[in-house]
């Protein structure tokens, strides 16, 4: 399978604590992004990179979200101190610039519950 | 502002009718459309998109067409399949950016058998 690989794909975790999304996009895919999406809700942006570079943060990516792409391939989302308003899907979503278009492809997500 | 919305947030119809699946967009200077299809607990996946230089664009048993005199784009989906059943959205690039997306809140289409 060669699309966009995101890990845990469900994560159970108490009010307070830490968490960290990975993601791995699509070979060569030099944009990451991250959405976020709640239920009943179209995805909603986060953030992206542009290889290792992170280009824009969302205004819902409060002060204890943090996304890093260290060597431009894979990424991780960490959130700190979790609370239960950031119960929700957390997706990945890779593209590349360039060529006949820029096509957005999206990983499985990963399910946050905070309890 | 800019926004990506729907008419219909349920759509209900019998396995070999077709489908039409209807959006609305408000910024005219939006220039690529795309839909995506979301099933039940899996991520949102591309079915097909369109530029603003087109007004009609098909693929696999699916069709796309934009209207931009009135800023409106629908799916059709030829012969309806219960494989078809999920949440479909139009998503498009906000204020020209061409590196995120603004996607609306969905249709949820159901096929019965």
């Amino acid at each position: 399978d060669t699309g966009v690989s995101q890990n845990p794909r469900h994560k159970i975790t108490k009010r307070g604590q830490n968490v960290t999304f990975r993601c791995d996009p699509i070979s060569e895919h030099n944009r990451l992004y991250w959405y976020r999406q709640t239920l009943g809700q179209g995805p909603e942006f986060l953030t992206y990179f542009q290889n290792e570079a992170q280009l824009e943060k969302s205004r819902l990516l409060s002060d204890r979200f943090s996304a890093e792409r260290p060597k431009g391939s894979f990424s991780t989302l960490e959130i700190q101190r979790t609370e239960q308003g950031d119960s929700a899907m957390y997706l990945c979503a890779s593209s590349v610039t360039g060529g006949s278009g820029n096509t957005i492809y999206f990983g499985e997500g990963s399910w946050l519950t905070v309890v | 502002g800019e926004s990506v919305g729907l008419h219909l947030p349920t759509l209900s119809v019998q396995e070999g009718d077709n489908s039409i699946i209807n959006c609305a967009y408000s910024n005219s200077a939006s220039d690529y459309f795309i839909w995506y299809k979301q099933e039940s607990g899996k991520g949102p996946q591309f079915i097909i998109d369109i530029r603003s230089n087109m007004d009609k664009r098909q693929g696999q048993r699916v069709t796309v067409l934009l209207n931009k005199t009135v800023k409106h784009l629908s799916l059709q989906i030829a012969a309806t399949q219960p494989g078809d059943s999920a949440v479909y959205f139009c998503a498009e690039p906000p204020g020209g950016s061409n590196y995120k997306l603004t996607f609306g809140k969905g249709t949820l289409l159901t096929v019965n058998p």
